[in-house]
């Protein structure tokens, strides 16, 4: 069965202090892996798109990156804006357009 | 990336009665989809809004229980059928913008709460 699964579930940071967040899937063909952050009360926020292994894509502070098995979201010198849940999502090849969604990790930076 | 909007952001609702939502998207797209958002979980696919034709469901997911439609390139909305506390959640739109990219760009969402 077709799974994605995202750790830790929640994480809590200073700010300034660097981690990653690690989505590993298994799954049966990867299309891609997306990142998506979503903040309280909102819609998930398109972040990036993986699709080949050691593909890295950067934004800011953040950094994907994929392999065979898994994605990380490097998060560098993190402010309390980056406080929020981020999620992680694949699509299947011959899965049509679904995206599989992990169930998130929730982060805090705090000051 | 487009602006999706959805209306409206959030409804109380008794069982037995039915909610429509829509979705406008500020340009034309290629695909719509409606997930589903149930307390303290992810994403999970209803179905996908074909454009002049029945919408595609997921597996535990009937065209009774969550009608949709899609009239043109631009808007959809989805019906919450005869609801139970059970579908107190936050339903979502998104749409992929072009043929080419995969990623799915996401309206605000609608809290439903059924009391």
């Amino acid at each position: 069965e077709d799974q994605v699964t995202q750790s830790p579930e929640a994480l809590r940071l200073q700010e300034g202090e660097s981690s990653s967040l690690n989505c590993s899937y298994t799954v049966s063909g990867l299309r891609g892996l997306f990142w998506y952050r979503q903040d309280p009360g909102k819609g998930p926020e398109f972040l990036f798109t993986l699709y080949s292994a050691g593909e890295e894509k950067e934004k800011e502070r953040l950094k994907a990156t994929l392999t065979k098995k898994e994605s990380f979201l490097h998060i560098t010198a993190p402010k309390p804006e980056d406080s929020a849940t981020y999620l992680c999502a694949v699509q299947l090849t011959g899965g049509g357009n679904k995206l599989t969604f992990g169930t998130g990790t929730q982060l805090k930076v705090e000051l | 990336s487009a602006v999706i909007s959805q209306k409206p952001s959030r409804d109380i609702c008794q069982r037995g009665t039915s909610l429509t939502i829509q979705c406008q998207v500020d340009s034309q797209v290629t695909m719509m989809f409606w997930y589903r958002q149930q307390p303290g979980q992810s994403l999970t696919l209803i179905a996908t809004a074909n454009q002049g034709s029945e919408a595609t469901y997921e597996s535990g997911f009937v065209i009774d229980k969550f009608p949709i439609s899609r009239p043109n390139l631009t808007f959809s909305t989805l019906t919450v059928s005869n609801m139970s506390p059970e579908d107190s959640s936050i339903y979502l739109c998104s749409a992929r913008l072009s043929p080419g990219g995969y990623e799915q760009y996401f309206g605000p969402g609608t809290r439903l709460t059924v009391t």
